[in-house]
């Protein structure tokens, strides 16, 4: 079960925007832990996308961008295409589980 | 180019030892902590252990503290994960990735273990 909740699914239309919640607790995002984002097509590896909370790596369309408050965390993608039809998860640290955390997950569709 | 690239996974019975690694080539390794993650069959990104550079801290999820040991070799830049007493929960892909802050970025494709009698 994991700590960092994420919405199963989020679907658009092409050039349209979505946004990616991951809620989390006072022993990880609102204890100031860093938030990171990852995209991962079925079948392959993750891509990191977003760390630190809104910084992006190289090569990464700044169609892509990452917020921070409180509790939560979001991933927006904007001018939404069809590659970017993927699975997306946050991830953080815990204090109390001494762990990494990664969110549930969320599947873009893009209609 | 910058690259990591696992191997070691395969077919295990309950109970036995896998040894998993990872040849990281294109960094400096011995400059970066490293993580393993994994991916049991449809489901989500978990993560399974840290090592820092100099391999002096090392982390584990509960499960498999106990069970499972990392470790490098900084000369050699690889990255290893004992993984024994073998479970059928432990049935995953399992990604090694390098350390950017607290993320991951440089992931491997992945070697695959299944736990089955």
């Amino acid at each position: 079960q994991s700590v960092l909740t994420q919405p199963p699914s989020v679907s658009a239309a092409p050039g349209q925007r979505v946004t990616i919640s991951c809620t989390g607790s006072s022993s990880n995002i609102g204890a100031g832990y860093d938030v990171h984002w990852y995209q991962q097509v079925p079948g392959t590896a993750p891509k990191l996308l977003i760390y630190n909370n809104i910084n992006r790596p190289s090569g990464v369309p700044d169609r892509f961008s990452g917020s921070k408050s409180g509790t939560s965390a979001s991933l927006a993608i904007t001018g939404l295409q069809a590659e970017d039809e993927a699975d997306y998860y946050c991830q953080s640290y815990d204090r109390s589980l001494r762990a990494y955390v990664f969110g549930t997950g969320t599947t873009v569709t893009v209609l | 180019q910058v690259q990591v690239v696992e191997s070691g996974g395969g077919v295990a019975q309950p109970g036995w030892t896998l040894r998993l690694s990872c040849a990281a080539s294109g960094f400096t390794f011995g400059s970066y902590g490293m993580f393993w993650v994994r991916q049991a069959p449809g489901k989500g990104l978990e993560w399974v252990t840290f090592i820092s550079h100099d391999g002096n801290n090392k982390y584990y999820e509960d499960s498999v503290k106990g069970r499972f040991t990392v470790s490098r070799d900084n000369s050699k830049n690889t990255l290893d994960m004992q993984m024994t007493s073998l479970r059928s929960g432990d049935t995953a892909v399992y990604y090694c990735g390098r350390q950017k802050e607290d993320a991951i970025d440089v992931w491997g494709r992945g070697t695959k273990v299944i736990v089955s009698s």
